[in-house]
């Protein structure tokens, strides 16, 4: 199994439609992040989570909102989808004590129609 | 602010030529480096990080990076490529050496490998 899962992986939803990406880990991490990929333009950072009660924006976050359930889930929400939101988001983990690595999930390709 | 450049959005080299994907960066500080690839339909994984230590890097499937602070330059090489390193390739700085500091990405080069 996964060390980081998303689900789903596809999802095709259409304009206004609230939408939740999940992401569950079991590698004990205790930072954990939502990235953004858009081809050309790499991956950007939507929020992220340095504990349970630690919640930040990152550079893109307007559309987006995240719960952090426990420290293995957290979850991305968008309220009401549109189509510049269809993308490929990638949720990630990171231990606070290492040199920085990011362990990825496989992704979660979301279309807004 | 901290950025990263990969030059060339595209590579393509024949099999079994040397593989140069380029990065820079830019920091006040040095950072901590890292590549990341990307194959279709799958998440990033790590190919090899630099922290402190030796300049040259060596990471999985043969592929190396050297840290040269002097051009602030972390690219990534390959003596040899094969079919099955067509991927997407990322570099990334950590600008603050520790825990502190998120990723950032450069905007990645897509490598094919043509027979």
């Amino acid at each position: 199994d996964a060390d980081v899962t998303q689900t789903p992986r596809n999802r095709i939803t259409k304009t206004g439609k609230r939408i939740m990406l999940e992401c569950s880990q079991t590698k004990g991490h205790d930072r954990m992040y939502w990235y953004r990929q858009d081809p050309g333009l790499g991956l950007r950072l939507i929020y992220y989570s340095f504990d349970v009660k630690d919640i930040n924006k990152g550079e893109i976050s307007d559309g987006y909102s995240v719960s952090r359930q426990a420290q293995a889930k957290f979850s991305l929400s968008l309220e009401s989808a549109i189509p510049n939101q269809t993308a490929l988001y990638f949720c990630a983990t990171r231990a606070s004590s290492n040199t920085g690595e990011l362990f990825f999930g496989e992704g979660s390709r979301l279309t807004v129609l | 602010a901290q950025s990263v450049t990969q030059l060339g959005s595209h590579v393509s080299v024949s099999e079994g030529a040397l593989v140069l994907l380029r990065c820079n960066y830019s920091s006040s500080v040095p950072p901590y480096l890292f590549w990341y690839v990307q194959y279709p339909n799958q998440g990033l994984q790590l190919l090899l990080k630099y922290t402190t230590g030796a300049t040259l890097v060596k990471g999985i499937n043969g592929f190396e990076a050297e840290f040269k602070k002097s051009e602030t330059s972390f690219h990534l090489t390959k003596p040899s490529a094969h079919m099955s390193d067509a991927a997407e390739y990322f570099c990334a700085v950590s600008p603050f050496p520790g825990s502190q500091g998120n990723l950032i990405f450069g905007k990645g080069t897509k490598l094919s490998v043509k027979p």
